[in-house]
Protein backbone atom coordinates (compact mmCIF):
# COMPACT_ATOMS: atom_id res chain seq x y z
CA UNK A 1 0.00 0.00 0.00
CA UNK A 2 0.65 3.65 -1.04
CA UNK A 3 0.69 6.27 2.05
CA UNK A 4 1.18 9.75 2.05
CA UNK A 5 1.47 12.70 5.27
CA UNK A 6 1.56 16.08 4.95
CA UNK A 7 1.54 16.96 9.30
CA UNK A 8 0.88 20.34 9.05
CA UNK A 9 -2.11 21.75 8.03
CA UNK A 10 -1.08 25.11 7.41
CA UNK A 11 2.25 26.87 7.34
CA UNK A 12 2.61 30.63 7.96
CA UNK A 13 5.66 32.73 6.78
CA UNK A 14 6.18 35.79 6.16
CA UNK A 15 6.94 37.54 2.00
CA UNK A 16 10.58 37.51 1.24
CA UNK A 17 11.51 34.18 3.93
CA UNK A 18 11.60 30.66 2.74
CA UNK A 19 8.93 28.31 2.79
CA UNK A 20 8.94 24.18 3.33
CA UNK A 21 5.80 22.64 3.29
CA UNK A 22 6.20 19.08 4.59
CA UNK A 23 5.62 15.61 3.47
CA UNK A 24 6.45 12.19 4.30
CA UNK A 25 5.07 8.93 1.97
CA UNK A 26 5.38 4.86 2.68
CA UNK A 27 5.68 2.61 -0.09
CA UNK A 28 6.75 -0.80 -0.65
CA UNK A 29 9.32 -0.26 -3.41
CA UNK A 30 10.75 3.30 -4.83
CA UNK A 31 8.70 5.97 -5.14
CA UNK A 32 6.94 8.40 -7.89
CA UNK A 33 6.47 11.73 -5.81
CA UNK A 34 4.43 14.60 -7.00
CA UNK A 35 3.89 18.09 -5.70
CA UNK A 36 0.33 20.24 -7.36
CA UNK A 37 -0.92 23.27 -6.17
CA UNK A 38 -4.73 24.58 -5.53
CA UNK A 39 -5.57 27.97 -5.89
CA UNK A 40 -9.16 28.53 -4.36
CA UNK A 41 -12.04 27.52 -6.88
CA UNK A 42 -9.69 26.41 -9.06
CA UNK A 43 -8.10 22.45 -9.95
CA UNK A 44 -4.92 20.88 -8.66
CA UNK A 45 -1.74 22.01 -11.05
CA UNK A 46 1.38 20.39 -11.20
CA UNK A 47 3.94 22.14 -10.13
CA UNK A 48 6.70 19.28 -9.86
CA UNK A 49 7.85 15.28 -9.72
CA UNK A 50 10.61 13.12 -8.95
CA UNK A 51 11.04 9.75 -11.08
CA UNK A 52 15.35 9.34 -10.42
CA UNK A 53 18.49 10.86 -10.49
CA UNK A 54 19.34 13.92 -8.72
CA UNK A 55 17.09 14.66 -5.07
CA UNK A 56 16.65 18.39 -5.54
CA UNK A 57 13.77 18.78 -7.98
CA UNK A 58 12.84 22.45 -9.49
CA UNK A 59 9.94 22.79 -10.68
CA UNK A 60 7.33 25.76 -11.14
CA UNK A 61 7.42 29.16 -9.75
CA UNK A 62 10.49 28.83 -8.06
CA UNK A 63 9.53 25.87 -6.32
CA UNK A 64 11.54 23.13 -5.61
CA UNK A 65 11.60 19.84 -3.70
CA UNK A 66 14.44 17.36 -1.68
CA UNK A 67 13.81 13.62 -2.22
CA UNK A 68 15.20 11.75 0.99
CA UNK A 69 15.27 8.31 1.13
CA UNK A 70 16.50 7.43 4.09
CA UNK A 71 14.18 9.50 5.73
CA UNK A 72 11.39 8.98 3.35
CA UNK A 73 10.65 12.56 2.65
CA UNK A 74 9.54 14.75 -0.13
CA UNK A 75 9.39 18.53 1.64
CA UNK A 76 8.78 21.29 -0.84
CA UNK A 77 10.86 24.45 -0.57
CA UNK A 78 11.04 28.09 -2.45
CA UNK A 79 13.93 30.58 -1.24
CA UNK A 80 11.84 33.69 -0.82
CA UNK A 81 7.81 33.13 -0.63
CA UNK A 82 5.39 35.84 -2.19
CA UNK A 83 1.67 36.35 -1.55
CA UNK A 84 0.72 35.11 -4.20
CA UNK A 85 2.47 31.27 -3.37
CA UNK A 86 -0.77 31.55 -0.86
CA UNK A 87 -2.62 28.97 -1.86
CA UNK A 88 -4.09 24.88 -0.84
CA UNK A 89 -0.44 22.20 -1.69
CA UNK A 90 -0.78 18.65 -1.95
CA UNK A 91 1.78 15.61 -2.16
CA UNK A 92 1.09 12.90 -3.51
CA UNK A 93 2.98 9.75 -4.73
CA UNK A 94 3.19 5.85 -6.72
CA UNK A 95 4.94 2.79 -5.85
CA UNK A 96 6.46 1.55 -9.11
CA UNK A 97 5.57 -1.65 -8.04
CA UNK A 98 1.64 -1.38 -8.04
CA UNK A 99 0.07 -2.65 -10.83
CA UNK A 100 -3.51 -1.39 -12.42
CA UNK A 101 -2.83 2.10 -13.46
CA UNK A 102 -1.20 5.40 -12.75
CA UNK A 103 -2.84 5.30 -9.31
CA UNK A 104 -1.46 8.64 -7.14
CA UNK A 105 -2.05 8.63 -3.56
CA UNK A 106 -2.96 12.44 -2.00
CA UNK A 107 -2.00 13.93 1.12
CA UNK A 108 -4.19 15.35 2.84
CA UNK A 109 -2.93 19.26 2.00
CA UNK A 110 -1.57 22.00 3.57
CA UNK A 111 -2.46 25.79 3.04
CA UNK A 112 0.02 27.93 2.82
CA UNK A 113 -0.17 31.33 4.07
CA UNK A 114 2.54 34.30 2.88
CA UNK A 115 1.49 37.51 4.34
CA UNK A 116 3.27 40.81 4.13
CA UNK B 1 -6.33 23.50 -26.24
CA UNK B 2 -8.70 23.38 -23.70
CA UNK B 3 -6.77 20.89 -21.36
CA UNK B 4 -9.36 18.89 -19.18
CA UNK B 5 -13.12 20.55 -19.05
CA UNK B 6 -15.81 19.44 -16.84
CA UNK B 7 -19.83 20.02 -16.62
CA UNK B 8 -21.97 21.69 -15.17
CA UNK B 9 -19.63 24.05 -12.54
CA UNK B 10 -22.20 23.44 -9.77
CA UNK B 11 -25.16 21.42 -8.62
CA UNK B 12 -27.56 21.03 -6.29
CA UNK B 13 -29.68 18.10 -6.11
CA UNK B 14 -32.35 16.34 -3.52
CA UNK B 15 -31.37 13.46 -2.18
CA UNK B 16 -32.62 10.28 -4.37
CA UNK B 17 -32.13 12.12 -7.66
CA UNK B 18 -29.67 11.39 -9.78
CA UNK B 19 -27.11 12.79 -12.73
CA UNK B 20 -24.40 12.59 -14.69
CA UNK B 21 -21.02 14.86 -14.27
CA UNK B 22 -18.99 14.88 -17.44
CA UNK B 23 -15.75 15.16 -18.36
CA UNK B 24 -13.56 15.43 -21.35
CA UNK B 25 -10.19 15.96 -22.42
CA UNK B 26 -8.03 17.29 -25.93
CA UNK B 27 -4.79 16.10 -24.40
CA UNK B 28 -4.67 12.35 -26.32
CA UNK B 29 -3.95 10.97 -22.71
CA UNK B 30 -5.33 7.37 -22.25
CA UNK B 31 -6.05 7.86 -18.91
CA UNK B 32 -8.57 9.22 -17.04
CA UNK B 33 -9.80 9.59 -13.37
CA UNK B 34 -12.55 10.59 -10.99
CA UNK B 35 -11.85 12.07 -7.79
CA UNK B 36 -13.31 13.61 -4.77
CA UNK B 37 -12.72 16.58 -2.47
CA UNK B 38 -13.43 16.67 1.47
CA UNK B 39 -12.19 19.57 3.53
CA UNK B 40 -9.84 17.45 5.57
CA UNK B 41 -9.55 14.38 3.55
CA UNK B 42 -8.00 15.69 0.51
CA UNK B 43 -8.25 13.92 -2.64
CA UNK B 44 -10.29 10.68 -2.67
CA UNK B 45 -10.40 8.54 -6.24
CA UNK B 46 -13.43 7.26 -6.92
CA UNK B 47 -13.01 5.49 -10.57
CA UNK B 48 -10.47 5.81 -13.06
CA UNK B 49 -9.77 4.30 -16.62
CA UNK B 50 -6.35 3.20 -17.53
CA UNK B 51 -7.28 3.04 -21.27
CA UNK B 52 -10.55 3.51 -23.16
CA UNK B 53 -12.55 0.22 -22.92
CA UNK B 54 -11.37 -0.12 -19.38
CA UNK B 55 -12.44 1.00 -15.43
CA UNK B 56 -11.67 -0.06 -12.22
CA UNK B 57 -12.94 0.86 -8.77
CA UNK B 58 -10.76 3.67 -6.52
CA UNK B 59 -10.81 4.22 -3.08
CA UNK B 60 -14.70 5.42 -2.78
CA UNK B 61 -16.51 4.16 -5.27
CA UNK B 62 -19.84 3.24 -3.28
CA UNK B 63 -23.11 4.50 -5.08
CA UNK B 64 -21.11 5.84 -8.16
CA UNK B 65 -20.75 4.38 -11.82
CA UNK B 66 -18.41 5.34 -14.37
CA UNK B 67 -18.61 5.31 -18.31
CA UNK B 68 -15.28 5.98 -20.37
CA UNK B 69 -17.68 6.80 -23.55
CA UNK B 70 -14.56 7.40 -25.85
CA UNK B 71 -10.68 8.30 -25.80
CA UNK B 72 -11.48 11.88 -24.82
CA UNK B 73 -14.69 11.33 -22.73
CA UNK B 74 -14.83 9.77 -18.95
CA UNK B 75 -18.87 10.41 -17.35
CA UNK B 76 -19.07 10.06 -13.72
CA UNK B 77 -23.18 8.92 -12.81
CA UNK B 78 -24.57 9.02 -9.30
CA UNK B 79 -28.01 6.97 -9.28
CA UNK B 80 -29.67 7.88 -5.99
CA UNK B 81 -27.74 11.12 -4.71
CA UNK B 82 -27.35 10.98 -1.04
CA UNK B 83 -26.28 13.94 1.62
CA UNK B 84 -22.90 12.05 1.99
CA UNK B 85 -22.03 12.92 -1.74
CA UNK B 86 -21.76 16.50 -1.38
CA UNK B 87 -18.33 17.27 -2.73
CA UNK B 88 -16.18 18.73 -5.31
CA UNK B 89 -15.63 16.42 -8.02
CA UNK B 90 -12.50 16.65 -10.00
CA UNK B 91 -11.86 15.10 -13.18
CA UNK B 92 -8.39 14.13 -14.68
CA UNK B 93 -6.30 12.63 -17.02
CA UNK B 94 -2.49 11.40 -17.52
CA UNK B 95 -0.49 9.31 -19.91
CA UNK B 96 -0.17 5.67 -19.27
CA UNK B 97 2.92 5.46 -17.90
CA UNK B 98 3.19 5.77 -14.16
CA UNK B 99 5.58 8.53 -14.07
CA UNK B 100 3.07 11.03 -16.11
CA UNK B 101 2.03 14.02 -13.78
CA UNK B 102 -1.85 13.97 -14.14
CA UNK B 103 -3.65 17.38 -14.92
CA UNK B 104 -6.99 18.81 -13.34
CA UNK B 105 -10.21 20.23 -14.43
CA UNK B 106 -11.94 22.82 -13.11
CA UNK B 107 -13.83 20.73 -10.56
CA UNK B 108 -17.99 20.38 -10.29
CA UNK B 109 -19.46 21.48 -6.58
CA UNK B 110 -21.93 19.25 -5.86
CA UNK B 111 -25.02 19.79 -3.29
CA UNK B 112 -27.30 17.46 -2.07
CA UNK B 113 -29.96 18.65 0.27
Amino acid sequence: AQSVAQPEDQVNVAEGNPLTVKCTYSVSGNPYLFWYVQYPNRGLQFLLKYITGDNLVKGSYGFEAEFNKSQTSFHLKKPSALVSDSALYFCAVRDRVTGGGNKLTFGTGTQLKVEL
Amino acid sequence: NAGVTQTPKFQVLKTGQSMTLQCAQDMNHNSMYWYRQDPGMGLRLIYYSASEGTTDKGEVPNGYNVSRLNKREFSLRLESAAPSQTSVYFCASSEMTDRSEQFFGPGTRLTVL
